[in-house]
C-alpha cells in the first residue's frame, strides 16, 4: 500500500531559527498541501503546490514539491513563538485525501 | 469560501450507545467530504470520503458508518460505541481546503 513518511516527528528550536521538515510518498501525487493545526482546533491550510518543481511562498514559508511528484518540504524561516504547532503535510490526487504523521515544533524564546 | 458546521464540539458517550455527528458545508456545491479521526498526540486518520450523494469510500475497516444524504451534508454515525472510538473527529471538504473545527468524543 501507499505509504507516507513525514519527517522529523518534532523539533525543539530557539525562536529566530530556521525550520526544515519533508513528506515522501512511495506514490505519485498531483498536489501537496501543507497545513498547520493549533491544539483542539483543526487543521489550517497553509500552502498548495500543484505543479511539480513548483516552489511556493506565504509570508515566512516557503514549500516546494518535489520533481518526482513524490515528496515536498516545508521552511520556516526565522520562526516566532506562534509558530508552535503541528505541521502536516497531504498529498492529494483525485478523490483521497490522507495525512502524514505531522511534525510538532516548539519555539523558545 | 467554503464553512464547514461540525457539531457538537465534545461530547461524552458511554460504551455501547449510538453516535451520530454531523457535517454541514456552506459556500459550494458538490463536494468532496472526508471524516478523520485524531487521537491525543497523533496524526489525522481518514476514515471515510465521498464524492457525491450516496457515495462512501470507507478507509479503515472499524465500528463506524459514514452517510451522505444531501450534497453538503455527511454524517458519521455508530450503532455501539467502543471505548477506542474516542478521539477528535474532523470533517473536511473540497479538496482539504477547509476544515471543520472538530469534535472531541470521550467513550466512557
Amino acid at each position: 500500500g501507499q505509504q507516507l513518511n513525514q519527517s522529523p516527528q518534532s523539533m525543539f528550536i530557539q525562536e529566530g531559527e530556521d525550520v526544515s521538515m519533508n513528506c515522501t510518498s512511495s506514490s505519485i501525487f498531483n498536489t501537496w498541501l501543507w497545513y498547520k493545526q493549533d491544539p483542539g482546533e483543526g487543521p489550517v491550510l497553509l500552502i498548495a503546490l500543484y505543479k511539480a518543481g513548483e516552489l511556493t511562498s506565504n509570508g515566512r514559508l516557503t514549500a516546494q514539491f518535489g520533481i518526482t511528484r513524490k515528496d515536498s518540504f516545508l521552511n520556516i524561516s526565522a520562526s516566532i513563538p506562534s509558530d508552535v504547532g503541528i505541521y502536516f503535510c497531504a498529498p492529494y490526487n483525485t478523490d483521497k485525501l490522507i495525512f502524514g504523521t505531522g511534525t510538532r515544533l516548539q519555539v523558545f524564546p | 469560501s467554503q464553512t464547514i458546521h461540525q457539531w457538537p464540539a465534545t461530547l461524552v458517550q458511554p460504551v455501547g450507545s449510538p453516535l451520530s455527528l454531523e457535517c454541514t458545508v456552506e459556500g459550494t456545491s458538490n463536494p468532496n467530504l472526508y471524516w478523520y479521526r485524531q487521537a491525543a498526540g497523533r496524526g489525522l486518520q481518514l476514515l471515510f470520503y465521498s464524492v457525491g450523494i450516496g457515495q462512501i469510500s470507507s478507509e479503515v475497516p472499524q465500528n463506524l458508518s459514514a452517510s451522505r444524504p444531501q450534497d453538503r451534508q455527511f454524517i458519521l454515525s455508530s450503532k455501539k460505541l467502543l471505548l477506542s472510538d474516542s478521539g477528535f473527529y474532523l470533517c473536511a471538504c473540497c479538496g482539504g481546503y477547509t476544515f471543520g473545527s472538530g469534535t472531541r468524543l470521550t467513550v466512557v
